[in-house]
């Protein structure tokens, strides 16, 4: 069964950093793509970044280019993205989503984390 | 403002089928396939449909996509009051090289 678990949210002032992580296991991490989705609250979904298998492509939204790091370590079946500069829009539920194959065009999200929330406020 | 376009909210009253609309561009809906999530209240995204009209196993055939052109769509049948969801359509968009969602449509069973 797969299981994604996402730690490392919280209550940061604005310009302030956090990592999140994404602990995932029930697949061979390695051959797949992750993604990060992002909700804030009472809105709709908003992809955020995704890493090829490989950890060699990564892929931002516009919005968070610069700010957003997304990385992987695949001996450890973890999933990571490094915010910093974080503003009061970056308030939101942070998903860890899992990729149905290694790279990321025609694939789709298959597997969702239960979420991590960031809360950006002085 | 999303990139794809979706209607708010939609409402059927138990056994109807209701249909909602998920519209793109040439960049995203009209070059790659279409995927819905079903969000129920509290929970997290659940993949509803993949590649246009598959369904992952464990969805009822209730549930069934299609896309044409620039435009897909979700339609249920047989409505249940455990479908009240919000639905999200998404794809890969190629100009923006990224997903993109649609603004989710909350789905009211009367």
């Amino acid at each position: 069964e797969v299981q994604l678990l996402e730690s490392g949210g919280g209550l940061v002032q604005p310009g302030g950093s956090l990592r999140l992580s994404c602990a995932a296991s029930g697949f061979t991490f390695s051959s797949y793509a992750m993604s990060w989705v992002r909700q804030a609250p009472g809105k709709g979904l908003e992809w955020v970044s995704a890493i090829s298998g490989s950890g060699g492509s990564t892929f931002y939204v516009d919005s968070v280019e610069g700010r957003f790091t997304i990385s992987r370590d695949n001996s450890k079946n973890t999933l990571y993205l490094q915010i910093n500069s974080l503003r009061a829009e970056d308030t939101a539920v942070y998903y860890c989503a899992k990729t149905s194959g290694f790279g990321v065009v025609g694939y789709f999200f298959d597997n969702w984390g239960q979420g991590t929330l960031v809360t950006v406020s002085s | 403002q999303s990139v794809l376009t979706q209607p708010p909210s939609a409402s059927g009253t138990p056994g109807q089928r209701v249909t909602i609309s998920c519209s793109g561009s040439s960049s995203n809906i009209g070059s790659n396939t279409v995927n819905w999530y079903q969000q129920l209240p509290g929970t997290a995204p659940k993949l509803l449909i993949y590649s246009n009209s598959q369904r992952p196993s464990g969805v009822p055939d209730r549930f069934s996509g299609s896309k044409s052109g620039t435009s897909a769509s979700l339609a249920i049948s047989g409505l249940q009051s455990d479908d009240e969801a919000d639905y999200y359509c998404a794809a890969w968009d190629d100009s923006l090289n990224g997903w993109v969602f649609g603004g989710g449509t909350k789905l009211t069973v009367l």
